[in-house]
């Protein structure tokens, strides 16, 4: 069973521009989660989606969003990007029942804000 | 006060020994609780949970959960210095949303 695959695994982008973060769930898993984990600090809460739809956001600007798409793959996007935004971007995926089994991490996105 | 929350450590322990790792949560509605590991530079690996008050064992590895008191624990016997990492407990809320404490650094002396 393939994992949670997350591209790229390395990003490099100027402040002000966009980023876009991709992710594919595990095989049979409808739930992604995302999560900032910056230098120092815990993992942050960023966003649920299930079947298409966003379930549940973390306390982050607007300009941290993101979709699913109908193969349950998700993408986040950071616009406007701050130097504070260079962390390691986590995605997760969950199965149905997921207060028994918890999330599945992917290896996580790279990005560094220049 | 912190949703979740656990000592920074780092915890020192001599290989073979047993390792104890705590955490205490304020949400007295949480019901189930996941115990990840993080090696430096790598993601998170779900290596216990645990949603009924008492003890859970897998292996070397023992959760116990008391929700009266809101604490649970994880226990990690003959520890080894592959143990060596950052332990990040975990709570379920409301939301399928999963809360990190900001975790505990094992360091498994040989």
């Amino acid at each position: 069973e393939a994992g949670v695959t997350q591209s790229p695994t390395h990003l490099i982008k100027t402040r002000g521009q966009q980023a876009t973060l991709r992710c594919s769930p595990i095989s049979g898993h409808t739930s992604v989660y995302w999560y900032q984990q910056a230098l120092g600090l815990g993992l942050q809460f960023l966003l649920w989606y299930d079947e298409g739809e966003e379930r549940n956001r973390g306390n982050f600007p607007p300009r941290f969003s993101g979709r699913q798409f109908p193969n349950y793959s998700s993408e986040l996007n950071v616009n406007a990007l701050e130097l504070e935004d260079s962390a390691l971007y986590l995605c997760a995926s969950s199965r149905y029942g997921v207060e028994n089994y918890g999330y599945t991490f992917g290896s996580g996105t790279r990005l560094t804000v220049v | 006060q912190k949703e979740v929350e656990q000592n920074s450590g780092p915890l020192s322990v001599p290989e073979g020994a047993i390792a104890s790792l705590n955490c205490t949560y304020s949400d007295r509605g949480s019901q189930s609780f996941f115990w990840y590991r993080q090696y430096s530079g790598k993601s998170p690996e779900l290596i216990m949970f645990i949603y009924s008050n008492g003890d859970k064992e897998d292996g070397r590895f023992t959760a116990q959960l008391n929700k009266a008191s809101q604490y649970v624990s994880l226990l990690i016997r003959d520890s080894q210095p592959s143990d060596s990492a950052t332990y990040l407990c975990a709570v379920m809320l409301y939301g399928n949303k999963l809360v990190f404490g900001a975790g505990t650094i094992l360091r498994v002396k040989s």
